[in-house]
């Protein structure tokens, strides 16, 4: 079965505890990407990444780090969390050419800074 | 900037009404389309895409979009809605040459019984 797995699905930290989200994918998309959900500002994307070593920022990618060591995997990390990253985060992936932008979506991951 | 518009933020309709839903994009040239649906609690899944070829585009559970390329506009039509359409709906627009990615702010859709 395609799937896109993220984990944690839920996460509560406290402010600069250093935390991974994990991303994974069994598709062999070559994009992949994280975004962040806001009420009232839709998906917005922090990182994507369109082949293994090879990534670009997003709109927002201050206090995040990603890295794509293997096609399959896409981690989120965040150094340094603060409460404005309290959001709901999206793993995404997409094949790359004509038909490229038709994501497939992670569950999501709702992360919680106090 | 370049951005897509979904110009209403929540709609409110009662079963069997019809449904227009606006997306606009500023993008020039050679654009891939898309809607997405998020129902309560879920990750959003792909409604309709266009690619090419004819600009109206059917999609699951009775949803199709018209793309209109001179209003550079993607708007999101059902003839009759069900309670269980309730859910928020994202237009997104991707531009090949620079691998750009884009979506709209979304639109919150209640469907009242």
């Amino acid at each position: 079965e395609a799937q896109v797995t993220q984990n944690p699905r839920y996460l509560i930290t406290v402010t600069g505890k250093k935390l991974t989200v994990t991303c994974s994918q069994n598709m062999n998309h070559e994009y992949m990407s994280w975004y962040r959900q806001d009420p009232g500002l839709g998906l917005r994307q922090i990182y994507y990444s369109m082949n293994v070593e090879v990534t670009d920022k997003g709109d927002v990618p201050e206090g995040y780090k990603v890295s794509r060591k293997e096609k399959r995997n896409f981690p989120l990390i965040l150094e340094s969390p603060s409460p404005n990253q309290t959001s709901l985060y999206f793993c995404a992936t997409s094949v790359l050419g004509q038909e490229w932008g038709e994501q497939f979506f992670g569950p999501g991951t709702r992360l919680t800074v106090l | 900037a370049q951005s897509v518009s979904q110009h209403n933020h929540h709609v409110i309709l009662s079963e069997a009404a019809s449904l227009e839903l606006g997306c606009n994009y500023s993008y020039g040239g050679t654009v891939n389309l898309f809607w997405y649906v998020q129902y309560p609690g879920q990750h959003l899944q792909l409604l309709l895409k266009y690619f090419s070829g004819d600009p109206l585009v059917k999609g699951i559970k009775g949803f199709e979009a018209e793309f209109i390329k001179s209003k550079f506009s993607f708007n999101l039509r059902k003839p009759s809605v069900q309670w269980s359409d309730t859910a928020e709906y994202f237009c997104a627009v991707a531009r090949g040459n620079n691998n750009d990615m884009r979506f709209g702010a979304g639109t919150r859709l209640t469907v009242k019984p």
